[in-house]
This record gives C-alpha cells, structure tokens and sequence, in this order.
C-alpha cells in the first residue's frame, strides 16, 4: 500500500463546480504539501499545512492529522484550473522524507 | 528572479553515454533536490543537498551521481545511461529541507 493515495485519479467538472480533491497517508507527518502541475509540466506548490485550513484565493486546503486526511478544494472552478493536483507528505521530521502520491487528473470544461 | 532554472529541456542519449544535468537558483536556498517522474509514478527523489556541501542518497539514486558545485547550483550526471533512465527530471530548491520546494521546468530525457 502506498504511503499516500489521492482520490479520485481523475475528475471532470464543469465550469463554476466546487471542486474536492482527497489525500490519504498512513505515516505519522510533519507537513503535508499540495502542489500543482499544469499541463506543459510545470510544478508549482500551492499550500504546505501542518494543521488546520488555509485559503489562497478560490483555493482551500484542510488537514486533519488524527484522520491523516487532507482535502484541497477549488471553489468557481475555470479551465484554467485544469491539471494535476499532487498531495506529498514529509514525514521525516528535521530530515528529509518527501513522499509523493500520483496525482489527481482535474479536467473543468467551459 | 529566474527562480530554479534547467538545462536542457529536452535531451536524446544513446544507450552507454553519459551526460550531466545542470541546475541553478537565485533564491538563495541552502537545500536543493533532484527528482524523476515517469508515468503513472508519482514524483521520486534522486538525490538531495540539504545545505552547501552535502549530498545524500534518495529512494532512486542507482546510476546517478551528484555534485553540489556551490549554494546556486546542484547537477545531476548520469555515467551510462539505460533505457529506464528515460524520464522527466525535476530540480527543485528550498530555503530549508522543511520548506516548500520551487521546481524548475523539467528535463525531458530519452534514452534509447
């Protein structure tokens, strides 16, 4: 079993949907990373929480660390947010573990 | 600011030859790491420098070495490259080993 699973592989939305990707981990973590990897390839970092909620514009990300869950969610979506959303987690404490899961394929259509 | 930039963009090899992969940031970052993505894989890390002057092993590093040449730059050289090297090769860098990571725009690698 992977440390870290997202659901679903793959969503289609359409434009304006609200929009909830899932991660699931089954290690103990410092942080939780989302990023974003549009698709010419390039990966941008979007959040790094360790508790709690954060919020950058129509993006909201959550964690809950006795759950292991974390949720990124996209409110008014456009087709400009279609891409893949990748969940990491660190769970190396002042080391280095950064462990990936596969990405959620996010497709919105005017 | 260029942020984390990559050299080349795209790459063909030859089974057997080798190559090196170049990386730089003007963040001024001490930690710096090199990855893979392949399909249907999630992002693998190679190598990684925590701070100028260190390197260490990740979850893939057969085949690979690793020269942190100063703080800017962290290349990646493949000494006989092999089919299942071919992949997409991320740097990315961070102020610390905790903190979030800047990716620079990939390195497309054939090998054939």
């Amino acid at each position: 079993k992977n440390e870290v699973e997202q659901s679903p592989q793959n969503l289609t939305a359409q434009e304006g949907e609200f929009i909830t990707i899932n991660c699931s981990y089954s290690v103990g973590i410092s942080a939780l990373h989302w990023l974003q990897q549009h698709p010419g390839g390039g990966i941008v970092s979007l959040f790094m929480l360790s508790s709690g909620k954060k919020k950058h514009g129509r993006l909201i990300a959550t964690i809950n660390i006795q759950e292991k869950h974390s949720s990124l969610h996209i409110t008014a979506s456009h087709p400009r947010d279609s891409a893949v959303y990748i969940c990491a987690v660190n769970s190396g404490g002042s080391n280095y573990k950064l462990t990936f899961g596969k990405g959620t394929l996010l497709t919105v259509n005017p | 600011n260029a942020g984390v930039t990559q050299t080349p963009k795209f790459q063909v090899l030859k089974t057997g030859q080798s190559m090196t992969l170049q990386c730089a940031q003007d963040m001024n970052h001490n930690s710096m790491y090199w990855y893979r993505q392949d399909p249907g894989m999630g992002l693998r890390l190679i190598y990684y420098s925590a701070s100028e002057g260190t390197t260490d092993k990740g979850e893939v590093p057969n085949g690979y070495n690793v020269s942190r040449l100063n703080k800017r730059e962290f290349s990646l050289r493949l000494e006989s490259a092999a089919p299942s090297q071919t992949s997409v090769y991320f740097c990315a860098s961070s102020e610390m080993i905790t903190d979030t990571q800047y990716f620079g725009p990939g390195t497309r690698l054939t090998v054939l």
